[in-house]
């Protein structure tokens, strides 16, 4: 079974500065996908950044960027230059194969607060 | 382009009532799926279509129904609901595994129902 852990329930961040938003997770997979997606309070998921479990460089998207730590199994999200509208919910994701179809396996979810 | 569309976008109906929910995508993707996400809680896989047929019930009530009509399209019927499931129902695609690189899920704004 997968499992995703996000410790942080809320974080706060003063306006340009960066932030860690941490995630865990566990699998037995060998090949395995890790996503971030966005949630603004409008309620669309936004997909934000993919690292895959073979990737041997870290990912990054712009001011997004994954501290990806295999042997720790850890799969953590950088944010950089922080902005007012980065104001949402974070919530990392497990990505395995079922059938022909994808199926992800989403963590608890960090509300993350940006102070002017 | 990478939208998904959902109508409508607010959703109140007694629980005799019969509605439905429509999701749309037109990014080629062969995979489409239902979540159900309750305020503050990642999102709740309900079902999974590829290539038009159902892969993935995940034990959801038979008050919803999901159809597939085509590659494009996929709609959620809903008939004799409860309060309960009020929520925020969101629709996603992505590639199917076969000969795709990246499977992220890309989702819809979402349908806010709510039950009385």
């Amino acid at each position: 079974a997968q499992k995703i852990t996000q410790t942080q329930p809320g974080m706060f961040v003063q306006e340009k500065e960066a932030v860690t938003l941490d995630c865990t997770y566990d699998t037995s997979d060998p090949s395995y996908g890790l996503f971030w997606y966005k949630q603004p309070s409008s309620g669309e998921m936004i997909f934000l950044i993919y690292q895959g479990s073979y990737d041997q460089q870290n990912a990054t998207e712009g001011r997004y960027s994954l501290n990806f730590q295999k042997a720790r199994k850890s799969a953590n999200l950088v944010i950089s230059a922080s902005q007012l509208g980065d104001s949402a919910m974070y919530f990392c994701a497990m990505g395995n194969s079922s059938g022909s179809a994808r199926q992800l396996t989403f963590g608890s979810g960090t509300q993350l607060t940006v102070l002017p | 382009d990478t939208e998904v569309t959902q109508t409508p976008k607010h959703l109140v109906m007694g629980m005799t009532n019969k509605k439905s929910l429509k999701c749309e995508q037109h990014m080629g993707h062969r995979a489409m799926y239902w979540y159900k996400q309750k305020a503050k809680k990642p999102p709740e896989l309900m079902f999974v279509y590829s290539y038009e047929k159902l892969s993935i019930n995940e034990s959801v009530p038979s008050r919803f129904s999901p159809e597939c009509p085509n590659s494009s399209l996929l709609n959620l019927h809903l008939h004799a609901l409860q309060p309960e499931d009020s929520a925020l129902y969101l629709c996603a695609s992505s590639h199917s595994i076969q000969g795709a690189q990246s499977y992220e899920q890309y989702f819809g704004p979402g349908t806010r129902l709510t039950v009385t």
